[in-house]
């Protein structure tokens, strides 16, 4: 099993450009979710899903739009990267929902100019 | 709303010293905890985990027992080895179970 899957691994990006970052298990887990990380706030829960179809928002929601057409699949876009937006982006997973152990994935470092 | 709190670092030991890091929370209902670590450059790991008042978990020599009196996931080892520098998390799922909420960390330092 690969687990949970991340691209790319690094990322510049300008200002009011667009991009997805592509989050991929192979462990047939219901529950996916997208966390940021930053310097001294811990990772914070962008938007997560509970099954194909089913998308939520979580505490960091705004500039970010996921959708969730496989089990195996939760890309997340970026509409217009801000620096703000600048951060570590990690995707995770678990059986069912988070009362379960996550598996995260490598993470991606995104860096907009 | 739920949240954690957990001791600032870095925290910095000599080896076989004793570790405890400090996590007190916040929630509605009857939360699990947990805590994962993070070693450098990569993503995190579940470390241990409680879901219910009064259990004690453990993994790799580390416990933590979830104190529901004082709000508390304390973690500790009673002799830390230089591989277990990382960043450590304290986390709470909601009572839903929809979201883990996580403490700022905490970076551990272990000299030989």
């Amino acid at each position: 099993n690969a687990g949970v899957t991340q691209t790319p691994k690094f990322q510049v990006l300008k200002t009011g450009q667009s991009m997805t970052l592509q989050c991929a298990q192979d462990m047939n887990h219901e529950y996916m979710s997208w966390y940021r990380q930053d310097p001294g706030m811990g990772l914070r829960l962008i938007h997560y899903s509970v099954g194909a179809g089913i998308t939520d928002q979580g505490e960091v929601p705004n500039g970010y739009n996921v959708s969730r057409s496989t089990t195996e699949d939760f890309p997340l876009r970026l509409l217009s990267a801000a620096p703000s937006q600048t951060s570590v982006y990690f995707c995770a997973s678990s059986y069912d929902r988070g009362r379960y152990e996550q598996y995260f994935g490598p993470g991606t470092r995104l860096t907009v100019t | 709303g739920d949240s954690v709190t957990q001791m600032e670092g870095p925290v910095t030991l000599s080896e076989e010293a004793f570790l405890t890091i400090n996590c007190t929370y916040t929630a509605t209902g009857y939360p699990s905890l947990f805590w994962y670590v993070q070693y450098p450059g990569e993503g995190l790991q579940l470390l241990l985990k409680a879901t219910k008042a009064d259990d004690k978990g453990s993994n790799k020599g580390f416990e933590a027992t979830y104190r529901k009196e004082t709000t508390s996931f304390h973690l500790e080892k009673g002799s830390v080895q230089v591989s277990d520098s990382a960043v450590y998390f304290c986390a709470l799922s909601d009572q839903w179970g929809n979201k883990l909420i996580f403490g700022t960390g905490t970076l551990l330092a272990v000299q030989p």
